[in-house]
């Protein structure tokens, strides 16, 4: 069964440089979230979309933005990067249904920022 | 708001014995629970969840989960541990109440079964 699709998955930056994180949900999913887990840490919700548009916001930072497009991919776009942005970047879909379905997660991209 | 706690950080088990994740809640409305597994370097993977109905909820790889509204627990368990099973397992929760959609995780406990 397809899987969430982050790309890439690695990804060195050096400070003050520019990332895009690149999502792409499992087909038919409408929902996408981003989330952010520091070494030793549970997954932080950053941001999220349905139907291509915002639906709901935590702690991400006002140097992150995100969109979802008419393919419902979803980029994460950091700028001004520092050095405790380094951090393994989630991207989950989900279908909505109701509330009580689960969400699936990609892989991750591991940022380092030097 | 909504918010979950994972006491330990580590759970230790001999391969064969039973195990016990803990993971209680607080949520204002009836909560909606998950528990993910993540293995080194990877996604978290999904392993079951609790909507409404029947209190023991059974997931993938043979572990459960107890919903219990008096004590806002859902303990995450397995009868027979495996040193496959070691990984770090997140508890969360989406509360319904709110619209929000977006999960909030526990902190993780890290699982470490010996052969």
């Amino acid at each position: 069964a397809a899987g969430v699709i982050q790309s890439p998955r690695h990804l060195i930056k050096e400070k003050r440089e520019t990332a895009t994180l690149k999502c792409y949900p499992i087909p038919r999913h409408d929902t996408v979230y981003w989330y952010q887990q520091g070494p030793g840490q549970d997954p932080q919700f950053l941001i999220s979309f349905y139907e291509k548009m915002q639906s709901d916001k935590g702690s991400i930072p006002d140097r992150f933005s995100a969109q979802q497009f008419s393919d419902y991919h979803s980029e994460l776009n950091m700028s001004s990067l520092e050095l405790g942005d380094s951090a393994l970047y989630f991207c989950a879909s989900r279908q909505i249904g109701g509330l009580n379905t689960e969400a699936f997660f990609g892989q991750g991209t591991r940022l380092t920022v030097v | 708001a909504q918010s979950v706690a994972q006491p330990e950080d580590q759970v230790n088990v001999a391969e064969g014995n039973p195990l016990t994740v803990k993971c209680t809640y607080s949520v204002s409305g009836n909560p909606y629970l998950f528990w993910y597994v993540q293995y080194p370097n990877r996604g978290l993977q999904f392993l079951l969840k609790y909507i409404t109905g029947d209190n023991l909820v059974k997931g993938s790889y043979g572990f459960e989960a107890e919903f219990n509204k008096s004590q806002t627990s859902f303990h995450l368990k397995k009868p027979s541990a495996l040193v496959s099973d070691s990984a770090l397992y997140f508890c969360a929760v989406r509360d319904p109440g709110t619209g929000r959609r977006a999960l909030t995780f526990g902190s993780g406990t890290r699982l470490q079964v010996q052969p």
